[in-house]
């Protein structure tokens, strides 16, 4: 089965400070990849998903850009963090050859201040 | 669009107990999946129990299942046995079934809380 490693688990950044947060998946190859955001007391919301390196679709207009360099890595960034942009943010796979569940990783706390 | 509603912010039972989350949901598509995830503490979303749409058996794993009512648009989720251990936010989710469709829509959650 995949591992979904994210990192870092948790991040205090100032407003105005660029963002990087790194997902890689293990056990799977060519996976569908997403990245959520889960609000403070609210759903999960899809933010971005990727079906193969180099192919980003965005869901939501926003303050942040997702990149998939290789085949089980995707980065999610900004380049001026905004204080709207904290939140518990989760990276998603989904195995392509095996049908339409989606597993999530261990997430990572972001706090703009 | 498709919306995905659980109408019990907070639920709680007696260890041991049994216990049912509801949820349903909006679509006017015939190829879709739906899924409990559940959220502990620790916040890593934990994939609970899947149902797919064409199936008309309610899916099943050990004290979890499921009474899915495809023409209601229901899909509630049955806990028997309740232990500690279950206390987390659970959240319910759609996501349609053909090709290019990624998005997973989740509901608002429902909090559950265990009592000894």
């Amino acid at each position: 089965s995949q591992t979904i490693h994210q990192w870092p688990a948790t991040l205090v950044q100032p407003v105005g400070s660029p963002l990087s947060l790194e997902c890689t998946v293990e056990g799977t190859s060519n996976p569908n990849l997403y990245w959520y955001r889960q609000a403070a007391g609210r759903g999960l919301q899809l933010l971005f998903y990727s079906v193969g390196i180099g192919q980003i679709s965005s869901e939501v207009p926003q303050n942040l850009s997702a990149s998939r360099p290789q085949d089980r890595q995707f980065i999610l960034s900004s380049k001026k963090l905004l204080l709207s942009d904290s939140g518990f943010y989760l990276c998603a796979c989904r195995r392509t050859v095996s049908g339409n569940t989606i597993y999530f990783g261990e997430g990572s706390w972001l706090t703009v201040v | 669009a498709q919306t995905v509603t659980q109408s019990q912010p907070e639920m709680s039972v007696q260890e041991a107990e049994t216990v049912t989350l509801s949820c349903t949901y909006d679509t006017s598509e015939s190829d879709y999946y739906l899924f409990w995830y559940k959220q502990p503490p620790s916040r890593q979303m934990i994939l609970v129990i899947r149902q797919e749409a064409y199936k008309q058996q309610n899916a099943t794993e050990n004290r979890f299942s499921v009474n899915f009512q495809k023409a209601a648009k229901s899909f509630s989720l049955k806990i028997s046995d309740s232990q500690l251990g279950d206390a987390a936010m659970y959240f319910c989710a759609y996501k349609r079934g053909s090709f290019g469709n990624e998005k997973l829509t989740f509901g608002t959650g429902t909090r559950l809380t265990i009592i000894p």
